[in-house]
């Protein structure tokens, strides 16, 4: 069972739609990493995240210490916000090795 | 964007043969990983890197080996490629210990036959 869990799998939206992309994990991290992934494979760091909030132009990340749950927000969707959407934990700055979700495939239709 | 590049992008091969992936960094960062990306999984560690020559295992390491002989440059190996080894490879790095930005490559997609 994968440590890291995201939600939904798969979201579908209209253009200008307000989006929320959850994820959850099972134990105390250090730090949680929002990636990008657009078709074709390459793949982006979004955010790295310890506690409370970031925000880069129209996505913000949050983060619940205690509630071990994050979610990444994108305002003001547009087709080309289209991509897969990976949550990461990393359990100890001693060690970089992170646990990687599943994603989350958004499309955005205009 | 971070200098990091892999080769080859594309590679389809018989089941028997070896393959060994390039991962070549232009950043000078310590850290350099090897991970792969299937179906229904999350991107899983292979190997990775903490020094030139100082390498260890990630979660998914058997039937792979790397090596490090340069900071820019971290191999991948499939010494005997088999059909489970059918995926999508990528390779990234980060500078240093405490939590930082990790850079990836754009992916190698290989095919065992």
């Amino acid at each position: 069972k994968n440590e890291v869990e995201q939600s939904p799998q798969n979201l579908t939206a209209q253009e200008g739609e307000f989006i929320t992309i959850n994820c959850s994990y099972s134990v105390g991290i250090s730090a949680l990493h929002w990636l990008q992934q657009h078709p074709g494979g390459g793949i982006v760091s979004l955010f790295m995240l310890s506690s409370g909030k970031k925000k880069h132009g129209r996505l913000i990340a949050t983060i619940n210490i205690q509630e071990k749950h994050s979610s990444l927000h994108i305002t003001a969707s547009h087709p080309r916000d289209s991509a897969v959407y990976i949550c990461a934990v990393q359990y100890n700055f001693g060690n970089e090795k992170l646990t990687f979700g599943t994603g989350t495939r958004l499309t955005i239709i205009p | 964007d971070a200098g990091i590049t892999q080769s080859p992008r594309h590679k389809v091969t018989e089941t028997g043969t070896p393959v060994t992936l390039r991962c070549h960094q232009t950043e000078n960062h310590r850290y350099m990983y090897w991970y792969r990306q299937d179906p229904g999984h999350g991107l899983r560690l292979i190997h990775y890197s903490y020094g030139v020559k100082d390498t260890d295992k990630g979660e998914v390491s058997d039937g792979y080996s790397v090596s490090r002989s340069k900071t820019e440059d971290f191999l991948l190996t499939l010494e005997s490629a088999t059909s489970s080894q059918t995926s999508v490879y990528f390779c990234a790095i980060t500078r240093g210990l405490s939590g930082n930005t990790i850079y990836f490559g754009e992916g190698s997609w290989l095919t065992v036959v």
